[in-house]
């Protein structure tokens, strides 16, 4: 038990589908992540959101769209995606600034 | 833009082998964080190092961040089967925090039993 839940676990989904990735932190933290880990690169960091307002992106492609609703929740929403896409989708959260990231268990993408 | 990058990538060690891997970022840092994620796992926080020179240790495992705060290492006395996993570090560039922390790209040990 992290204190940061993500689902689902596992998703399997062809180029064409839309699906979400969710997280919830229950650590009162003020920041969320979301992490792009694959096989070949080191962890990427996507977006980042501070109170509920985005900070940072990474230029990741427009076909992933993040959304934060309040400090303990954040979406990711996957459309039309590649191949290429597939890998484990990690979020995390800590309090603003630097500092422990806490990280949830991922959400595993493959995309056909 | 900011580079880190770990070396070895790859460590296999005998069981109560010592085991080291280094950080080098391409920039000054503000910090160095340091992560364990066991296979199959998601990354677990370690420890952070915040001043130049700093040393740091927890039971069998010794952090350094270098006197120039560009790089930085890990050492584990004497390796047991629950070493086993990746070791990341992640530092943030001077002046910013974990808004832009970057991961170095890990280095995977393994325990020869």
């Amino acid at each position: 038990e992290t204190g940061v839940t993500q689902t689902p676990r596992h998703l399997v989904m062809g180029m064409t589908n839309k699906k979400s990735l969710k997280c919830e932190q229950h650590l009162g933290h003020n920041a969320m992540y979301w992490y792009k880990q694959s096989a070949k690169k080191p962890l990427e960091l996507m977006f980042v959101y501070s109170l509920e307002e985005r900070v940072e992106n990474n230029s990741v492609p427009s076909r992933f769209s993040p959304e934060c609703p309040n400090s303990s929740h954040l979406f990711l929403h996957l459309h039309t995606l590649q191949p290429e896409d597939s890998a484990l989708y990690l979020c995390a959260s800590s309090q603003w600034g630097a500092g422990e990231l806490f990280f949830g268990e991922g959400s595993r993408l493959t995309v056909l | 833009g900011q580079q880190v990058m770990q070396i070895p990538q790859y460590q296999h060690v005998q069981e109560g082998e010592d085991f080291t891997t280094y950080c080098n970022s391409s920039t000054t840092l503000s910090n160095i964080q340091w992560y364990k994620q066991r296979p199959g796992g998601h990354p677990v926080f370690l420890i952070q190092l915040v001043k130049s020179g700093e040393v740091k240790k927890q039971k069998r495992l010794t952090f350094q961040f270098g006197e120039a705060k560009k790089n930085s290492s890990l050492h584990i006395t004497a390796t047991q089967t629950t070493d086993v996993g990746t070791y990341f570090c992640a530092g943030s560039e001077e002046n910013f925090g974990n808004e832009k922390l970057t991961f170095g790209t890990g280095t995977r040990l393994t325990i020869i039993p």
